[in-house]
């Protein structure tokens, strides 16, 4: 059973807009929340996170919005670039003796010029 | 900056070999991780070590076993391969397990075929 989903498995967005990528999320538990950014050949690198005490974190172009409620999180890159074309990987975190992110299958993102 | 280390990048190997996946990080970071990635999903996690001297099972840790060798190094084997393992392979370190950002850094990947 997913913990972690990332409903599109691909976006397309223009250059210069806003790119929203989505993340639903099951355990209640789950305490912070991160998303990775991967190019092909690389492993994934960190791109922003959030605590559940927060509502909204921001870096830049990059915005992650929580929604605790509706057990939903957003990103959104302001505005595009193509550089940014990439597949991006939600992840939660909670706290517990046990070390594990759980992640999502990922979102690909494709920025057109 | 070499930050995390992992070789091969790619292997080849027929069912009932063994291997060693190797890691190594720069960064003096005391945890060090193991996972896979499969087409369609998300990492999952096989194995941690949260300080030098420990080790844990992730999520998937069937059919695998790790060693922390020192701070610096981490490796993953594979004592009998199975097709079920073709599967990229990630090795992670971070400053240290269960902090308040669980910020992983990630090596560049293994892409392991099992014939």
């Amino acid at each position: 059973d997913q913990q972690v989903k990332q409903n599109s498995p691909s976006l397309s967005v223009q250059e210069g807009r806003i790119s929203i990528l989505n993340c639903d999320y099951t355990n209640s538990m789950f305490d912070y929340f991160l998303w990775y950014k991967k190019y092909p050949a690389e492993g994934p690198t960190f791109l922003i996170s959030i605590s559940s005490i927060k509502d909204k974190n921001e870096d830049g172009r990059f915005t992650v919005f929580l929604n605790k409620s509706a057990k939903h999180l957003s990103l959104h890159i302001v505005p595009s670039q193509p550089g940014d074309s990439a597949v991006y990987f939600c992840a939660a975190d909670y706290g517990g003796s046990q070390g594990n992110l759980i992640f999502g299958k990922g979102t690909k993102l494709s920025v057109k010029p | 900056n070499a930050g995390v280390t992992q070789t091969p990048k790619f292997q080849v190997l027929k069912t009932g070999q063994s291997m060693t996946l190797q890691c190594a990080q720069d960064m003096n970071h005391n945890s060090m991780y193991w996972y896979r990635q499969d087409p369609g999903m998300g990492l999952r996690l096989i194995y941690y070590s949260a300080s030098e001297g420990t080790t844990d099972k992730g999520e998937v840790p069937n059919g695998y076993n790790v060693s922390r060798l020192n701070k610096r190094e981490f490796s993953l084997r594979l004592e009998s391969a199975a097709p079920s393992q073709t599967s990229v392979y990630f090795c992670a370190s971070s400053e240290a397990h269960r902090a308040f950002v669980e910020k992983l850094f990630f090596g560049s990947g293994t892409q392991l075929s099992v014939l």
